[in-house]
């Protein structure tokens, strides 16, 4: 089975501060995506890499940068946390070309 | 433009009481649909793939078909352990990063 594991399923942070989330998932898969989930708003793709050191933007990339050193690992950065930042974090992974993708279980950030 | 439309967004139904879940799409060359299960607070749990207009998959009492503008999600004789959000997703055709674009989802509850 796919297993895909997020460094921390709840995390609550202080406006300014600077967030590390951690996705490592153990299918050698090529690709890695970070998504937030909100309601009403659903799954929105923050940023994905197909390949270590290589990163692309997806739909709200704003406020967020990305870390892909080892393939097996994909690290999600909020430079300076803001309160509008509060939400799910969603780490998945596919192969390379296809689109089935798994999800780790989450992180419920607050920022307060 | 890619899109993905669910409807409809919350359906309650009876124990036993048999019915579909819709996701419409448009895309310029569909290279995947993906359907996928939810629980509260947790990640998507993948379901199926499909791939071209006549194709159906089963699994215990989900089935999932494909048409060329949308695909249903027909749930026979549910159980209230099929309460969850079903997410759908599609794979641009000109996409080889792996990219998704999903729905925004349908909650169902399923009463005793």
């Amino acid at each position: 089975d796919v297993k895909v594991t997020q460094s921390s399923r709840y995390l609550v942070k202080r406006t300014g501060e600077k967030v590390f989330l951690e996705c490592v998932q153990d299918m050698d898969h090529e690709n890695m995506f970070w998504y937030r989930q909100d309601p009403g708003l659903g799954l929105r793709l923050i940023y994905f890499s197909y390949d270590v050191k290589m990163k692309e933007k997806g739909d709200i990339p704003e406020g967020y940068s990305v870390s892909r050193e080892k393939k097996e690992r994909f690290s999600l950065i909020l430079e300076s946390a803001s309160t509008n930042q509060t939400s799910m974090y969603l780490c998945a992974s596919s192969e390379a070309g296809r689109g089935e993708q798994y999800f780790g279980p989450g992180t419920r950030l607050t920022v307060t | 433009e890619d899109q993905v439309t669910q409807s409809p967004e919350a359906l309650r139904l009876q124990e036993g009481e048999s019915s579909s879940l819709n996701c419409s799409y448009t895309v310029s060359g569909l290279r995947g649909l993906f359907w996928y299960r939810q629980d509260p607070g947790k990640g998507p749990e993948f379901l199926f793939t499909l791939y071209s207009a006549g194709e159906e998959k089963e699994k215990e009492r989900l089935k999932a078909t494909l048409t060329k503008k949308e695909s249903f999600l027909h749930i026979t004789a549910p159980k209230p352990e099929d309460s969850a959000t079903y997410l759908c997703a599609v794979q641009d055709g000109s996409s080889n990063t792996g990219k998704l674009i999903f729905g925004q989802g349908t909650t169902l509850q399923v009463k005793p």
